[in-house]
């Protein structure tokens, strides 16, 4: 079984540019979800998607942050003005529906540096 | 507000030492406690998980041990190798939902 994709496994960019990552869901998981991993800490959860539906964005900084899960396979999450604090890994997970939780499988992330 | 405290922030051990990792949280809503092991460069991997109404699990050389009425549950590393070296995190479910709340993580280094 494949994992979760994601791309580019690195960016640098300078603060109030923008900037974009792309995640490929295990094949048949209805439940995406992108978590930023600051140095030092655990994930914290961004956005969560059904199929293409929005579950949970409570945490998503709204102002700068979007994500969109177009026919509910792949997703983007980009960035529009970067800030310094931005910098951090960026998770994708993806979980079969109705699993709670159980079957949560992370990509490697995108580690975004802004500078 | 941190929901999962985690504790050590980093621990050495010794080949064939049993490391143990503490979490402790609040939310009585929360219904479902993994732990994930990650390595650098790579995502979070799921290591093993425990529901509240057990007090212990056992994989291999990895358990969970939770204590319901504190609050709290830990890991245990039996028979700790240098491959084990890794950041390990705690995380808690909120019940009725998919959203994992994590803690900050250990460091744990086994030497040879």
């Amino acid at each position: 079984e494949a994992g979760v994709a994601q791309s580019p496994r690195y960016k640098i960019i300078e603060k109030r540019q923008s900037v974009a990552f792309w995640c490929n869901p295990i094949s048949g998981h209805a439940t995406l979800y992108w978590y930023q991993q600051i140095l030092g800490q655990g994930p914290k959860l961004l956005i969560q998607f059904q199929n293409n539906g929005v579950v949970d964005d409570s945490q998503l900084p709204k102002d700068r942050f979007s994500a969109e899960r177009l026919k509910g396979v792949d997703s983007t999450l980009k960035i529009q003005p970067a800030k310094l604090e931005d910098s951090a890994v960026y998770l994708c997970a993806s979980s079969l529906l109705g699993t709670g939780g159980y079957g949560y499988t992370f990509g490697s992330g995108t580690r975004l540096t802004v500078v | 507000q941190q929901q999962v405290k985690q504790s050590p922030q980093s621990l050495i051990v010794q080949k064939g030492g049993i490391p143990i990792i503490n979490c402790a949280y609040e939310n009585t809503a929360f219904d479902y406690f993994p732990w994930y092991q990650q390595f650098p460069g790579k995502g979070p991997a799921l290591l093993i998980a425990i529901r509240p109404d057990v007090s212990e699990k056992k994989e291999g050389r990895f358990t969970i041990s939770f204590n319901k009425s504190a609050k709290q549950f830990s890991l245990h590393i039996m028979d700790s190798q240098p491959g084990d070296s890794a950041t390990y995190f705690c995380a808690a479910r909120q019940g009725g939902s998919e959203k994992l709340v994590f803690g900050k993580g250990t460091k744990l280094t086994v030497n040879p």
